[in-house]
């Protein structure tokens, strides 16, 4: 079945940019919307955007000058960057299919990787 | 932005409750509401989409209703794996947006 396995640096410095990977593997990439969502330690589900995979984006508007998702379909994988970085954005990083119904345009988060832990450090 | 405000925050049940989780949008949604699990440690897993439609292998007795702008997900008998944080999220908009959690713990 679908797997989904987020990678990256477990810790980045403040001002830097964060770099994670989500790997698809048992399926393919193409024909779904992939999302990445964050949760700062002890606290709820922020969505920070999601791509097509016809490349196009939407942003969480909070963080949209500062985000870039992007698709690579030939690697089967879709990457997150979050440019100057501070404490606030340590978190668990997860990746999700974002899925769309087969009636009507109904779509929700029905895959979600693990999550990998983010510090980001002074 | 479409704001979803779950209440209550935290609920204390046994096992064997009927529990029922209220999520209010901000705006009309219509049925574009769907409802996670998260246990400690663990990534969300879908529960409900479109308001009212169970993913499939999650069990019967989780159900989802409601439209516009209330919704609530029933648990009508707790099993101990239930204990849990449950977010409900919307994608009437193309801007995603999640509730704040309803923390779910044993009494």
């Amino acid at each position: 079945q679908v797997q989904l396995q987020e990678s990256g640096p477990g810790l980045v410095k403040s001002s830097e940019t964060l770099s994670l990977t989500c790997t698809v593997s048992g399926g393919s990439i193409s024909s779904y919307s992939w999302s990445w969502i964050r949760q700062p330690p002890g606290k709820g589900l922020e969505w920070i955007g999601y791509i097509y995979y016809s490349g196009s984006a939407n942003y969480n508007p909070s963080l949209k000058s500062r985000v870039t998702i992007s698709i690579d379909t030939s690697m089967n994988q879709v990457s997150l960057k979050l440019s100057s970085v501070s404490a606030a954005d340590t978190a668990v990083f997860y990746c999700a299919r974002y899925s769309k119904s087969s009636h009507y345009n109904y779509y929700y988060m029905d895959i979600w990787g693990k999550g990998t832990t983010v510090t980001v450090s002074s | 932005d479409i704001q979803l405000t779950q209440s209550p925050s935290s609920l204390s049940a046994s096992v064997g409750d009927r529990v029922t989780i209220t999520c209010r949008a901000s705006q009309s949604i219509t049925t574009y509401l769907n409802w996670y699990q998260q246990n400690p440690g663990k990534a969300p897993k879908l529960l409900i989409y479109a308001a009212s439609s169970l993913q499939s292998g999650v069990p019967s007795r989780f159900s989802g209703s409601g439209s516009g702008t209330d919704f609530t997900l029933t648990i009508s008998s707790l099993q101990p794996e239930d204990f849990a944080t449950y977010y409900c999220q919307q994608s009437y908009s193309t801007l995603l947006t999640f509730g704040q959690g309803t923390r779910l713990e044993i009494k």
